[in-house]
């Protein structure tokens, strides 16, 4: 059963708006989130977290929101450059332990 | 600066064949981490080792062993083969616990006809 879900696969932006991508949970043990970049053929990388006791963390044109009640976080990128286009992945973690629970991605364009 | 090393990077055998998929990492890392990439299924996690000398099933680990051979190297075996492990694997280490993020290999594309 998907703990973490990303309910829309794809997202389409015009370039220099803001993309949000949107992520829920049903474990109410996570305690830390994480969005990762995949471009293709290549390995996810790290793009920014969130821990429990927070609600709003942000990193340059990146930030990510939680509302614990919602059991619902989302990144914005703001503003969206052609080259965010990617797949990103939510993830997320129980006792802030070793195993990531991953979403199923959704893929972002972000056109000129 | 290779970060985690995996291979080989593409590979098709037949179904009941066997072969071990290598990762190394260079970061100094305590854990290490398999996970499997299938279409319209995000990333599920086959094994892990949170530290040198210890390994823990993940999600999917039915059909695969793992040997965390040191430090540096995390190995996963498949020791026959089934189209139904046709996927694409990811090896990832972290510092620790995840609080750090894990850092991933590029991936390794295995077919099984």
């Amino acid at each position: 059963d998907q703990q973490v879900k990303q309910n829309s696969p794809s997202l389409s932006v015009q370039e220099g708006r803001i993309s949000i991508l949107n992520c829920d949970y049903t474990n109410s043990m996570f305690d830390y989130f994480l969005w990762y970049k995949k471009y293709p053929a290549e390995g996810p990388t790290f793009l920014i977290s969130i821990s429990s006791i927070k609600d709003k963390n942000e990193d340059g044109r990146f930030t990510v929101f939680l509302n614990k009640s919602a059991k619902h976080l989302s990144l914005h990128i703001v503003p969206s450059q052609p080259g965010d286009s990617a797949v990103y992945f939510c993830a997320a973690s129980a006792n802030s332990g070793y195993a990531l629970n991953f979403g199923k991605g959704t893929s972002l364009l972000v056109t000129p | 600066n290779a970060g985690v090393t995996q291979t080989p990077k593409f590979q098709v055998l037949k179904t009941g064949q066997s072969m071990t998929l290598q990762c190394a990492q260079d970061m100094n890392h305590n854990s290490m981490y398999w996970y499997r990439q299938d279409p319209g299924m995000g990333l599920r996690l086959i094994y892990y080792s949170a530290s040198e000398g210890t390994t823990d099933k993940g999600e999917v680990p039915n059909g695969y062993n793992v040997s965390r051979l040191n430090k540096r190297e995390f190995s996963l075996r498949l020791e026959s083969a089934a189209p139904s492990q046709t996927s694409v694997y990811f090896c990832a280490s972290s510092p620790g616990a995840i609080s750090y993020g894990y850092t991933f290999g590029s991936g390794t594309r295995l077919t099984v006809v």
